[in-house]
């Protein structure tokens, strides 16, 4: 069974500039989960969503927003990026809403704004 | 405010020794609490899940972790550290019964095993 993918792998951009982070995740799981793990911050939740909708959303700028699409892949955007915005960003997915079942994480995005 | 503490940024142990590694939980419900692994440049590894029950957890990699409820404790151990154990671990709450998914996270903890 495949594992929960990200692309790209990196990101580099420059402040001001958009970055698009894209997630698969594992066969059958509808929810979608967005992380950031910035240095010295630890991982702080961002976004989310199951079956297309977003329930969740961390204390983030609305500058950071994504998507759900019917396939359960999933999108987050970042606009005008930061310096601070230099992270690895990792998505997770879990198959229900049930509480309690474990996330599985992709091996993450690293986005490095210059 | 739901958080999770663990108290030491780097535990330090040799290998063959036993191993704990300590996370203390603060939520106003009945939380589900995980552990997750992070090796150098990789996602995270669900290691293992308390949600009800027998207060003692056995989960990957001969990893096993015990509830304290009175103490609002979720310890990870293990019996005899490897070399290859080595890693950064997050303890992780998540409140059943409402409609937060999100897991809240730990600050994490460097593991060191030496030879």
């Amino acid at each position: 069974e495949a594992g929960v993918t990200q692309s790209p792998t990196h990101l580099i951009k420059t402040r001001g500039q958009q970055a698009t982070l894209r997630c698969s995740p594992i066969s059958g799981h509808t929810s979608v989960y967005w992380y950031q793990q910035a240095l010295g911050l630890g991982l702080q939740f961002l976004l989310w969503y199951d079956e297309g909708e977003e329930r969740n959303r961390g204390n983030f700028p609305p500058r950071f927003s994504g998507r759900q699409f019917p396939n359960y892949s999933s999108e987050l955007n970042v606009n005008a990026l930061e310096l601070e915005d230099s992270a690895l960003y990792l998505c997770a997915s879990s198959s229900t809403t049930i509480l309690g079942n474990e996330q599985f994480f992709g091996p993450g995005t690293r986005l490095t704004v210059l | 405010a739901q958080s999770v503490a663990q108290p030491e940024d780097q535990v330090n142990v040799a290998e063959g020794n036993p191993l704990t590694v300590k996370c203390t939980y603060s939520v106003s419900g009945n939380p589900y609490l995980f552990w997750y692994v992070q090796y150098p440049n990789r996602g995270l590894q669900f290691l293992l899940k308390y949600i009800t029950g027998d207060n003692l957890v056995k989960g990957s990699y001969g990893f096993e972790a015990e509830f304290n409820k009175s103490q609002t404790s979720f310890h990870l151990k293990k019996p005899s550290a490897l070399v290859s154990d080595s890693a950064l671990y997050f303890c992780a709450v998540r409140l059943y019964g409402g409609s937060q998914g999100n897991l809240i996270f730990g600050k994490g903890t460097k593991l060191s095993v030496k030879p």
